[in-house]
């Protein structure tokens, strides 16, 4: 149980292009999810909170006009990164957790984004 | 939310036990405590998680003292399979659920 897909694994994209990333629970209802991106050989960066239905919640220095977070159901999530350049090249990664006090987060295998 | 701090990096040989102790001193009283494993180009898995004293699953044993500032993540008899980044995280309901990942140990085992 506790199964969080990610699609597409992986994107190659032309520089000023947007590309959006699928965060899916397949077998619970996420009340919250998360959005992360890690660079080689560095540790996880959270990038914002994401609740079903409302706004996310974005951690300081994340722009959220470039990085448009949608929860519109307790299944999924997308990320949607808008306008990206080289530098937005990166490993994004989902979470999502249930409402039940004290359960852990489940991950999703990550998107590989490689803007050209 | 409160820090962590973990080795850098640890070597063992396959066959061996090893513990890895992480530091949280400023862990809040709602906070429990997440071990993580996470391999190249794949999400973190989850490997267990505690509140205090001791807990077993199928594939590690979390051993918390009681004044909880620090723990340690004990996998018996590891493999190559094993080889991995393991991080620590503490966090609690009442802030989302919200965890903020450390560097990580970056464990390596060697035949």
């Amino acid at each position: 149980g506790a199964v969080v897909s990610q699609h597409p694994s992986w994107v190659i994209c032309k520089s000023g292009t947007s590309v959006k990333i699928e965060c899916r629970s397949l077998d619970f209802q996420a009340t919250t999810m998360f959005w992360y991106r890690q660079f080689p050989k560095q540790s996880l960066m959270l990038m914002a909170t994401s609740n079903e239905g409302s706004k996310a919640t974005y951690e300081q220095g994340v722009e959220k006009d470039k990085f448009l977070i949608n929860h519109a159901s307790l299944t999924l999530s997308t990320l949607t990164v808008t306008s990206a350049h080289p530098e937005d090249s990166s490993f994004y990664i989902c979470s999502a957790r249930t409402g039940i006090d004290n359960q852990p987060q489940h991950f999703g295998d990550g998107t590989r984004l490689s803007i050209l | 939310l409160a820090k962590t701090t973990q080795p850098i990096s640890m070597d063992s040989y396959e066959g061996q036990e090893v513990n890895i102790t992480c530091s949280h001193n400023n862990i809040a009283t709602n906070d429990y405590i997440t071990w993580y494993q996470q391999f190249p180009s794949q999400g973190p898995r989850f490997i267990i998680q505690g509140y205090k004293t001791k807990v077993t699953n199928e594939v590690a044993s979390l051993f918390i003292p009681a004044d909880r500032k620090s723990s340690t993540l004990s996998l018996p008899r590891v493999s190559l399979s094993d080889t991995a980044v393991y991080y620590c995280l503490v966090g609690e309901k009442n802030q989302g659920g919200k965890l903020i990942f450390g560097q990580g140990t970056e464990l390596s085992v060697k035949p």
